[in-house]
């Protein structure tokens, strides 16, 4: 069965920072490309960030570069959102999703986890 | 950045009956190589993370009920629910990934009335 388990959110204060986590089982980590998304309570999905199987490749949301950087460790099966210079706007629950890339054909992210949320405050 | 404008914002549909979900894109999302529209659709309930229901525009999940269907193509798409059931009641979710970044429509909530 495929689980992600997201952790490290919390309460923080505007210019800080955390390390948010996603711990994967039930499939071959390195096989797929993972996502953060996140989600102000009671609004939309927005997309974050990515990184290909083997963490060469990475992509941001333009609202977020600079400030956060997504890693893995194909060792320890984990995911990984350094986020940075927090801003009142980053407040959200942040989801850790996986997708397959696949003879160079992307699809759509199909599992996710239960998210983390990240609360920017004062 | 492609935007994904989803219609309406909500809607209430009696059970049993057809409910129609409106996704348009900015741009095309059809990747011309291929013939498949990068477009997918989630459904997310209360206290869930979204579900994906349906990709390629109109491949259904595993597992997904075929009460559930996508069409469209290049900037036009739909989700049906054909004969909505109580379970169906989420806010539902349009996604491109044709581009960097990903965009999802900001969700169209579908009630019971």
């Amino acid at each position: 069965e495929v689980q992600l388990v997201e952790s490290g959110g919390g309460l923080v204060q505007p210019g800080g920072s955390l390390r948010l986590s996603c711990a994967a089982s039930g499939f071959t980590f390195s096989s797929y490309w993972m996502h953060w998304v996140r989600q102000v309570p009671g609004k939309g999905l927005v997309w974050v960030s990515s990184i290909s199987g083997d963490g060469s490749r990475t992509r941001y949301v333009d609202s977020v570069k600079g400030r956060f950087t997504i890693s893995r460790d194909t060792a320890k099966n984990t995911l990984y959102l350094q986020v940075d210079s927090l801003r009142v706007e980053d407040t959200a629950l942040y989801y850790c999703a996986r997708s397959l890339y696949d003879s160079g054909t992307y699809y759509p992210c199909d599992s996710w986890g239960q998210g983390t949320l990240v609360t920017v405050s004062s | 950045d492609i935007v994904m404008t989803q219609s309406p914002d909500s809607l209430a549909v009696s059970l049993g009956e057809r409910a129609t979900i409106n996704c348009k894109s900015s741009q095309s999302v059809l990747y011309r190589s291929n013939n498949k529209n990068y477009l997918a659709w989630y459904q997310q309930k209360p206290g869930q993370p979204p579900k994906l229901l349906i990709h390629w525009a109109s491949a259904r999940e595993s597992g997904v009920p075929d009460r559930f269907s996508g069409s469209g193509s290049g900037t036009d798409f739909t989700l049906t629910i054909s004969s909505l059931q109580a379970e169906d009641v989420a806010v539902y979710y349009c996604l491109q990934y044709y581009n960097n970044p990903w965009t999802f429509g900001q969700g169209t909530k579908v009630e019971i009335k």
